[in-house]
């Protein structure tokens, strides 16, 4: 089954980091971009960052910019976002997806159930 | 930074009609890189059209998606009662990333 779970989320004070993780199972994950999504409560969906398949090409939503890194572990089929100078605005269910890609376009067509991050004092 | 526009906000339907959601974009997006999403209270975001018009993999063909440049729609025929639920467009034409802000489709 193809899949992906998230973890890491929790309250944090602002100012504070965090880093959420994401496994993948069930399929290839070092041939997938892959992207973390978020939701803050009651409002819409938000891309946050991509990472490239190898890890080469990274991109973020300008408010998080110098303050989120997104990394990868192919070996471990794990997608990370190291979250740092945390604001209330960051206050989010944060979401894992897979891009797929083909000649017809592109989607987010997996998701993981997301994992909330609050950040509060 | 591209702004998907959706509309109407809300749309009030009842089991058995069509129901036509829009989605405008502030410049043109290629229609490849346009793509519909349906998330259900509590549930993750579910991929329902990419490329403007291709369904994705096990979504009825109730479902479908039109449109180029800066005007798309998604239409959902024959409502049935699992499809009441909030839609969202999203453009991966152009970084960033942009989802519209929704069209909650409401009995």
């Amino acid at each position: 089954e193809v899949q992906l779970v998230e973890s890491g989320g929790g309250l944090v004070q602002p100012g504070g980091s965090l880093r959420l993780s994401c496994v993948a199972s069930g399929f290839t994950f070092s041939t997938y971009w892959m992207s973390w999504v978020r939701q803050a409560p009651g409002k819409g969906l938000e891309w946050v960052a991509n990472i490239k398949e190898d890890g080469s090409e990274k991109y973020f939503v300008d408010s998080v910019k110098g303050r989120f890194t997104v990394s990868r572990d192919t070996a471990n089929n794990s997608l990370y976002l190291q979250m740092n100078s945390l604001t209330a605005e960051d206050t989010a269910l944060y979401y894992c997806a897979r891009v797929y890609s083909s000649s017809s376009g592109r989607a987010f067509d997996v998701w993981g159930q997301g994992t909330m991050v609050t950040v509060s004092s | 930074e591209i702004v998907l526009t959706q509309s109407p906000g809300t749309l009030s339907l009842s089991p058995g009609e069509r129901a036509t959601l829009s989605c405008r974009a502030s410049q043109s997006v290629s229609s490849s890189y346009l793509a519909w999403y349906q998330q259900k209270g509590g549930q993750a975001p579910r991929v329902l059209i990419y490329g403007a018009s291709t369904r994705a993999t096990g979504i009825p063909d109730r479902f479908s998606g039109s449109g180029s440049g800066t005007d798309f729609t998604l239409t959902i025929n024959r409502l049935e009662p699992e499809d009441f639920a909030v839609y969202y467009c999203q453009q991966y034409d152009k970084s960033p990333w942009t989802f519209g802000q929704g069209t909650k489709v409401e009995v």
